[in-house]
């Protein structure tokens, strides 16, 4: 089975409109870690949200946020009033095991975002 | 504060030939990764190191592909010889290692086309 799964391939957003991207997620383990990253077509992947399996808040950054629904085992990311520049792949990806230590991360397989002027 | 480098930026080889890879990561970070990045993927784990230690290469085809990172600091991925299926972006990324340790930071990749 898929760990994380990006069911969008592809999304379209009027700028200055929310989008929510979707993630869902399988895992066994109680403590994990959920990221979110965006890469650009210059291919450099930047680290947007972070969201720990024990956080009882939904994370916050800027114009992101991550909907997190644990029971749900989804963590979806909703960026609010898109800009032109927002327009990238964004991938979702899980790092399992205690927070602290450095593994690996497991990425879906993206959703390129597309914000229409 | 310099990010991840990775040089060179683009390479194209025709098969069979070798090629290598080098990243510098953030300074102070021990921890570091290759990842590659297939064509409409998410990258995929090859290799990871804690100071100059590979902790987890078990994702790495052994039989082309070697790397090293002499100094716990600068790394170089090698792959020889390159096969046609072997056309991806390699991505790198270090992060602090450690307690604390939490997202990665990329480097801008490397594109190698093998024809």
């Amino acid at each position: 089975a898929q760990k994380i799964t990006q069911t969008q391939p592809g999304m379209f957003v009027q700028e200055k409109e929310a989008v929510t991207l979707d993630c869902t997620y399988d895992t066994s383990d109680q403590s994990y870690g959920l990221f979110w990253y965006k890469q650009p077509s210059s291919g450099e992947m930047i680290f947007l949200i972070y969201q720990g399996s024990y956080d009882e808040q939904n994370a916050t950054e800027g114009r992101y946020s991550l909907n997190f629904q644990k029971a749900r085992k989804s963590a979806n990311l909703v960026i609010s009033a898109s800009q032109l520049g927002d327009s990238a792949m964004y991938f979702c990806a899980m790092r399992e095991g205690f927070s602290g230590s450095a593994r690996q991360l497991t990425f879906g397989s993206g959703t390129q975002l597309t914000v229409l002027p | 504060e310099a990010g991840v480098v990775q040089s060179p930026r683009y390479k194209i080889i025709e098969k069979k030939q070798p090629v290598a890879f080098w990243c510098n990561p953030i300074s102070g970070h021990n921890t570091l990764y290759w990842y590659r990045q297939n064509l409409g993927q998410g990258p995929e784990l090859l290799i990871r190191y804690e100071n100059e230690e590979a902790v987890d290469d078990s994702q790495l085809p052994k039989d082309r592909f070697s790397a090293e990172r002499l100094k716990g600091v600068d790394s170089t991925l090698k792959i020889q010889p390159a096969e046609l299926g072997d056309s991806a972006v390699y991505l790198c990324a270090s992060s602090l290692g450690g307690a604390g340790d939490r997202e990665q930071y990329f480097g801008p990749g490397t594109r190698l086309t093998v024809t």
